[in-house]
């Protein structure tokens, strides 16, 4: 199966600065990579699908890049909600697999 | 809009067996799969498998192959997932998500299963 490596494990960011979170795959997932982002007590929350395209209803601040192994998801500005933990997740192979998670925190 | 409504958080003791479900609405219920994943405290979510409403075929991620049955009721739009011989490191938030597609945009509340003897 393909293993997702999330770096770091934890990211001090203070509000207003530009978190860059990264996820590296064991092999090429071409563009099949999604991001979530999770707060304590509820579900993931999708946020971008192909590693670049925006899930319905999320703001612009949240953006990705990458294709094959290293992807990279930055949120230009960050906001006092966006403080959680964000993981990414491989669909181009069965198993779909996650990264083991980047937590942000405020600095 | 799509929600899914899970069962309610679950005590087993080891060797037993578990049974979640997840009720849809505001969505055609054979129009959409239902994956299920499983996510221990502090780790990644991990995918378990999903099942064709609309066939009830499912199809099993291999660690979960034998242990898990994932069947559904067209009647009542519900998914259910069931585990057998639970163990300890069985313990986790159990989730049922909706979609075409291999990533997963809606998702259940979430299930807390934990397993102790």
């Amino acid at each position: 199966e393909i293993v997702m490596t999330q770096s770091p494990a934890t990211l001090s960011v203070s509000p207003g600065e530009r978190a860059i979170l990264s996820c590296r795959a064991s092999q090429s997932v071409s563009s099949n990579l999604a991001w979530y982002q999770q707060k304590p007590g509820q579900a993931p929350r999708l946020l971008l699908y192909g590693a670049s395209t925006r899930a319905t209803g999320i703001p612009a601040r949240f953006s990705g890049s990458g294709s094959g192994t290293e992807f990279t998801l930055t949120i230009s500005s960050l906001q006092s909600e966006d403080f959680a933990v964000y993981y990414c997740q491989q669909y181009n192979n069965w198993p779909y697999t996650f990264g083991q998670g980047t937590k942000l925190e405020i600095k | 809009q799509v929600q899914l409504m899970q069962s309610g958080a679950e005590v087993k003791k080891p060797g037993a067996s578990l049974k979640v479900s997840c009720k849809t609405s505001g969505y055609t219920f054979t129009g959409l799969f239902i994956h299920w994943l499983r996510q221990v405290p502090g780790q990644g979510p991990e995918w378990m498998g999903w099942i064709n409403p609309n066939s009830g075929d499912p199809e099993y991620a291999q660690k979960f192959q034998g242990r898990v049955t994932m069947t559904r009721d067209t009647s009542t739009r519900t998914a259910y997932m069931e585990m057998r011989g639970l163990r300890s490191d069985d313990t986790a938030v159990f989730y049922c998500a909706s979609g075409l597609t291999p990533y997963f945009e809606h998702w259940g509340q979430g299930t807390l299963v934990t397993v102790s003897s």
